[in-house]
């Protein structure tokens, strides 16, 4: 239930390819989907969020598609780029006693070629 | 503004040595979390701290502790370390709200241990 499950892996994407990560939640009770970006030796750093009432949600090249009767969201990387090459990670958080509680993938190393 | 900040960046510790993680915001957030990271199992909630004065379990809180010292400081404590704690550890803190921008986790860079 409070797991979410995230493919694939890995992914390795031409310079100018699109990238597409997908994940899966069970849990209706989630109501905030964030991605995180990782790069080697940092720390996890927000990228981009959607909420469940939107079907959609872009910021320059990363859009979120969100499937609320399919409990789905995947991750679009439009004109991939080397300095993309990181892993990313998917969430999705729902309320608790101390704010929001935040569940992750396992995570999808993306490799771009130049 | 540092951020987020965490010492140390690395550590090796023999098993049943003890020792304490640092971590710091500047950004006078409220809640402050502890996660560790092992491949293929992304992040994985240890402890958190809803405010200061409060610190509460998270999924996996087995063989560590957690101390808020003060509204910028979250420390995380192994006192008997063993070979399976061997992870990176991320500290991260938020303002404290609903769902959103104001709860974005920021984190820090991570400290790697290995525990022989």
């Amino acid at each position: 239930q409070q797991q979410v499950k995230q493919s694939p892996q890995s992914l390795i994407v031409q310079k100018g390819g699109i990238s597409i990560i997908n994940c899966a939640y069970e849990n209706t009770a989630f109501d905030y989907f964030p991605w995180y970006q990782q790069f080697p030796g940092k720390g996890p750093a927000l990228l981009i969020a959607i909420r469940p009432d939107v079907s959609e949600k872009k910021e320059g090249r990363f859009t979120i598609s969100f499937n609320k009767s399919a409990k789905q969201f995947s991750l679009h990387i439009m004109d991939s780029q080397p300095g993309d090459s990181a892993t990313y990670f998917c969430a999705a958080s729902m309320p608790s006693n101390y704010g929001q509680n935040f569940v992750f993938g396992p995570g999808t190393r993306l490799s771009v070629l130049p | 503004n540092a951020g987020v900040t965490q010492t140390p960046k690395f550590q090796v510790l023999k098993t049943g040595q003890s020792m304490t993680l640092q971590c710091a915001q500047d950004m006078n957030h409220n809640s402050m979390y502890w996660y560790r990271q092992d491949p293929g199992m992304g992040l994985r909630l240890i402890y958190y701290s809803a405010s200061e004065g409060t610190t509460d379990k998270g999924e996996v809180p087995n063989g560590y502790n957690v101390s808020r010292l003060n509204k910028r400081e979250f420390s995380l404590r192994l006192e008997s370390a063993a070979p399976s704690q061997t992870s990176v550890y991320f500290c991260a803190s938020s303002e404290v709200g609903l769902a959103g921008p104001k709860n974005t986790q920021y984190f820090g860079p991570g400290t790697r241990l290995t525990v022989l």
